[in-house]
């Protein structure tokens, strides 16, 4: 079955830097790749998302890559915010259906 | 909207009471999904329904039973439950099911203690 590997667990940056979180998957079939944000208290919101017949994609301050031959995707937020801070989770679905999670990573903006 | 409405939002209970949760999604979304999150871990898949009917069945232990009544709701019956079954548990929707693979919305989870 899948396996999503997530790194780092923790991330401390600076208000203003750059962060970027990695993931890599293990099923080739694969093909859906959204990436998870989930303050304190709260359920998963969706922020990004990528699919497999794309490399790129950008939000605003977000942008996820995706390398297929390699099996790894990225998270990037730049001019990171103090409200940025939260778990990160990014995902992979196959098509059972079934979002398979990273372990998260819990990033931390500090003013 | 892509909102996902859960409650109760917090829940105490004993290991011999019988306790429902509920999850409502007016989004028109034909998939919905309930998971299981322990503290400093990630979602794991309980269950899923499509079209109202069961889809996917996590080898969930019998204790948790899943009902969807209509396209807009869902419940998860609780009963007999054990203290490790303590956690935030997570409904979610999406459009469908299919090689698409749709985007799945959360909803706030219901914090359930197991006492």
């Amino acid at each position: 079955g899948e396996n999503v590997e997530q790194h780092p667990s923790t991330l401390s940056v600076q208000e203003g830097d750059s962060a970027v979180i990695k993931c890599t998957y293990s099923d080739s079939a694969s093909n859906y790749f959204p990436w998870y944000k989930q303050e304190l208290g709260k359920g998963p919101q969706l922020i990004i998302d990528i699919r497999s017949n794309v490399g790129e994609k950008k939000d605003q301050r977000i942008a996820v890559t995706l390398n297929k031959t390699a099996k790894h995707f990225s998270l990037h937020i730049t001019e990171t915010q103090p409200e940025d801070s939260a778990v990160y989770f990014c995902a992979a679905s196959n098509p059972d259906d079934k979002l398979i999670f990273g372990t998260g990573t819990r990033l931390q903006v500090f003013p | 909207d892509t909102e996902v409405t859960q409650t109760p939002k917090h829940l105490v209970m004993g290991m011999t009471n019988k306790k429902s949760l509920k999850c409502e999604q007016h989004m028109g979304h034909r998939a919905m999904y309930w998971y299981k999150q322990k503290a400093k871990k990630p979602p794991e898949l309980m269950f899923v329904y499509s079209y109202e009917k069961l889809s996917i069945n996590e080898s969930v232990p019998s204790r948790f039973s899943p009902e969807c009544p209509n396209s807009s709701l869902l419940n998860l019956h609780l009963h007999a439950l054990q203290p490790e079954d303590s956690a935030l548990y997570l409904c979610a929707s999406s459009q469908d099911l299919g090689d698409h693979s749709y985007e799945q919305y959360f909803g706030p989870g219901t914090r359930l203690t197991v006492t």
